[in-house]
């Protein structure tokens, strides 16, 4: 199966929102409601922000929100700050496999 | 506190196999799934394949079937990800994390290891 599809870059001044989107087939992202969403920061591990769609672990702001509409999965981030700065990745969890999304670098301007 | 310590990095020849440790704490290790996820230089992650520590039985991704072994000793918490035949492709940070049993998200991640293979 090929990766999830996602826009190679987004950027937003402070304040703003942006949204990421995250397209994959009614194999993965459509069939499932385990799309989870990471934030990478450079020479860092990846961690949560999203599991399950539109669920916020314990921790993270409330600014990060997931939703899915079909074979297509959105990140949106509210008040941008400096610290969104970051690569972020989806990602789908199906029966026999994992896929990740290419990556979106998220510049805050 | 859940945590996953990985070994430290490596360097191997092309042809050559690799293993990498993940060694895990603050929670029972037999009840989570563990992933491997990898990184190649300034690109994207790329899932690997799961062990399950209870039952020893994993998966993995189309890509690696055949190269990639997945293993565990429950003695000590730790899972081990062998990969063979290395080609300077599979220079990358490798990653194990711990999967959320309920949302299927990876909601630990061990501190990576860089794996170069060059001659």
């Amino acid at each position: 199966q090929s990766a999830l599809t996602q826009p190679a870059s987004v950027s937003g001044s402070p304040g703003q929102s942006i949204t990421i989107s995250c397209t994959g087939t009614s194999s993965d992202v459509g069939g499932y409601n385990y799309v989870s969403w990471y934030q990478q920061h450079p020479g860092k591990a990846p961690k949560v922000i999203i599991y399950a769609v539109s669920n916020r672990p314990s921790g993270v702001s409330n600014r990060f929100s997931g939703s899915k509409s079909g074979n297509t999965a959105s990140l949106t981030i509210s008040g941008l700050q400096a610290e969104d700065e970051a690569d972020y990745y989806c990602s789908s969890y199906t029966n026999t496999n994992t896929l990740f999304g290419g990556g979106t670098n998220l510049t805050v301007l | 506190q859940v945590q996953l310590v990985q070994s430290g990095a490596d360097v191997k020849k092309p042809g050559a196999s690799m293993k990498v440790s993940c060694k895990t704490s603050g929670y029972i290790f037999t009840d989570y799934y563990i992933h491997w996820v990898r990184q190649a230089p300034g690109q994207g992650l790329e899932w690997m394949g799961w062990i399950h520590p209870n039952t020893g039985g994993t998966n993995s991704a189309h890509k690696f079937q055949g190269r990639v072994t997945m293993t565990r000793d429950t003695s000590i918490n730790t899972a081990y990800m062998d990969l063979a035949s290395l080609t300077s492709d599979d220079t990358a940070i490798y990653y194990c994390a711990r999967l959320l049993n309920g949302g299927r998200s990876l909601d630990f991640w061990g501190q990576g290891t860089l794996v170069t293979v060059s001659s």
